[in-house]
């Protein structure tokens, strides 16, 4: 079965500051990752995906993951906050591969940006 | 274009009574799946339909919960004899096919008092 953990469960940071989330999955086989966020009041939206080909994966708003398959690793990163960016952020994966579309999610890291 | 849709958005119901929570895919999605939000658990997988195939229902949590899909589009969500420990918020998503992203709708929030 797959699992993901994400450390960070709320992170603080003032405008313009960098940002790095974590995100590890626990899986043997060939994965599809994800982030989701939702802004407070909103749906899920999709910020990423990683499916194949190039590691380094940008989405929208300027956020932009890399995939190290060596440390189970899909990190999430955005060079300069904005205050727009506070919502709950979440890592997923699932297993195509194998049929099985379902998603699994990580816990979600809070992201609040203080003006 | 449209989204996916959810209704109602906002369910209190007592103890021991069934509700019915319903999504509207995205028009031409051939998946659709439900999860749980909730405070404890987090985001929970709950059952997945993929076109004419039988469902995956590994995640549905008892015997109280079940879905169907209509035609290939519409689903409901049923819910028996409701517990407090079912209060959630119920989403729903699509997607167009294997690996394809998926699509949220904005949830219908559960209260069983």
């Amino acid at each position: 079965a797959q699992s993901v953990s994400q450390h960070n469960h709320h992170v603080i940071l003032s405008e313009a500051a960098s940002l790095e989330l974590g995100c590890n999955y626990s899986y043997g086989g060939t994965v599809n990752l994800f982030w989701y966020v939702q802004y407070p009041g909103q749906h899920l939206q999709l910020l990423l995906k990683y499916f194949s080909g190039d590691p380094l994966v940008k989405g929208i708003k300027g956020f932009e993951a890399e995939f190290i398959k060596s440390k189970f690793s899909f990190n999430l990163r955005k060079p300069s906050v904005q205050w727009s960016d506070t919502a709950e952020y979440f890592c997923a994966v699932n297993a195509p591969n194998f049929g099985n579309e379902k998603l699994t999610f990580g816990t979600g890291t809070r992201l609040t940006i203080i003006p | 274009g449209a989204g996916v849709s959810q209704s109602p958005s906002n369910k209190v119901t007592e103890k021991g009574k069934d509700v019915e929570l319903r999504c509207d895919p995205i028009s031409g999605h051939t998946a659709l799946y439900w999860y749980r939000q909730s405070l404890g658990q987090g985001l929970e997988f709950l059952i997945y339909f993929q076109g004419n195939s039988a469902p995956d229902k590994s995640g549905l949590p008892s015997d109280r919960f079940s879905a169907e899909r209509t035609g290939g589009s519409v689903s409901t969500l049923t819910i028996q004899r409701t517990q407090q420990e079912d209060s959630a918020v119920y989403l729903c998503a699509s997607s167009s096919g294997t690996s394809g992203e998926q699509y949220f709708g904005p949830g219908t929030r559960l209260t069983v008092t």
